[in-house]
C-alpha cells in the first residue's frame, strides 16, 4: 500500500525559508511512472497547487509561487522536498504532498495524499 | 491564473440528488479533459473521487459521477448519504503555463 509522509518544522519565521521533505513508502520514485507534488490549504480555504517534480528531476511550479519555490528528488532515499523562501503569513496551511498522474495533463490527479503537516508562519 | 469557480455551498437531502458546478475557461476545462474532484473531511487530506472528467477510482461509489460540458465540469451525487457531507474540491490541468489550478471549494451539505 502506498504511503506518503510529510515532515519538517511546524513553526517558521518570517522571511526565513520553510522546508519540508516527502518520504515515499511501498512504491518507488525512480520507477518513473509519477509526477510527484506538493499542494497546500491555508486555514479555512480552498487547496492550491505549488508544484510537481518527476524523477528526473524535472519541475513545475505554481507561477504565483515560482520565484520562490524550488522541489527536488532523492531517488536514493525516495525522498522529495520543497523549500518555499521569503515566506509570509500568507504562506501559513496545511501542506500536502501527493502522487500525481503519469503524464503531464494528468498533473490535477492526485491519488495518494500524505497526512497533512501544518506549518505556520510567525515570528 | 485565475482559479475555478465553484458554488461555495451546496445542500440535499438523504436520498436526493445534488449537482455542484466548476466554472473554469477556454485555456482550461474548455481544452483539457484532464478535471478531477476531491472529497474532504473537516481534519482529513482530500480524497480523488473523479480523474479525468467522469472516471472513478477504485472503491469510489458509482453515486459519484462527473461530466463536463464547455468550460464547465460538474460533479453529480445521487442517492445522497450523511457521510456524503464533505467539502469537495475541482482541479483541472491548465495548460503548459498554468499546469494545475484548483476551485475553491464547496460544502456539501447534507440535511
Amino acid at each position: 500500500q502506498l504511503q506518503l509522509q510529510e515532515s519538517g518544522p511546524g513553526l517558521v519565521k518570517p522571511s526565513a525559508t520553510l522546508s519540508l521533505t516527502c518520504t515515499v513508502s511501498g512504491d518507488s520514485i525512480s520507477r518513473g511512472n509519477y509526477y510527484w507534488g506538493w499542494i497546500r490549504q491555508p486555514p479555512g480555504k480552498g487547496l492550491e497547487w505549488i508544484g510537481s517534480i518527476y524523477y528526473s528531476g524535472e519541475t513545475y511550479y505554481s507561477p504565483s509561487l515560482k520565484s520562490r519555490v524550488t522541489m527536488s528528488v532523492d531517488t536514493s532515499q525516495n525522498q522529495f522536498s520543497l523549500k518555499v523562501n521569503s515566506v509570509t503569513a500568507a504562506d501559513t496551511a496545511v501542506y500536502y504532498c501527493a502522487r500525481l498522474g503519469t503524464h503531464y495533463g494528468a498533473n490535477s490527479k492526485a491519488d495518494y495524499w500524505g497526512q497533512g503537516t501544518l506549518v505556520t508562519v510567525s515570528s | 491564473q485565475s482559479a475555478l469557480t465553484q458554488p461555495p455551498s451546496a445542500s440535499g437531502s438523504p436520498g436526493q440528488s445534488v449537482t455542484i458546478s466548476c466554472t473554469g475557461s477556454s485555456s482550461d476545462i474548455g481544452s483539457h479533459s484532464y478535471v478531477s474532484w476531491y472529497q474532504q473531511h473537516p481534519g482529513k487530506a482530500p480524497k480523488l473521487m473523479i480523474y479525468d472528467v467522469n472516471k472513478r477510482p477504485s472503491g469510489v461509489p458509482d453515486r459519484f459521477s462527473g461530466s463536463k460540458s464547455g468550460n464547465t465540469a460538474s460533479l453529480t451525487v445521487s442517492g445522497l448519504q450523511a457521510e456524503d457531507e464533505a467539502d469537495y474540491h475541482c482541479s483541472s490541468y491548465g495548460g503548459s503555463d498554468t499546469f494545475v489550478i484548483f476551485g475553491g471549494g464547496t460544502k456539501l451539505t447534507v440535511l
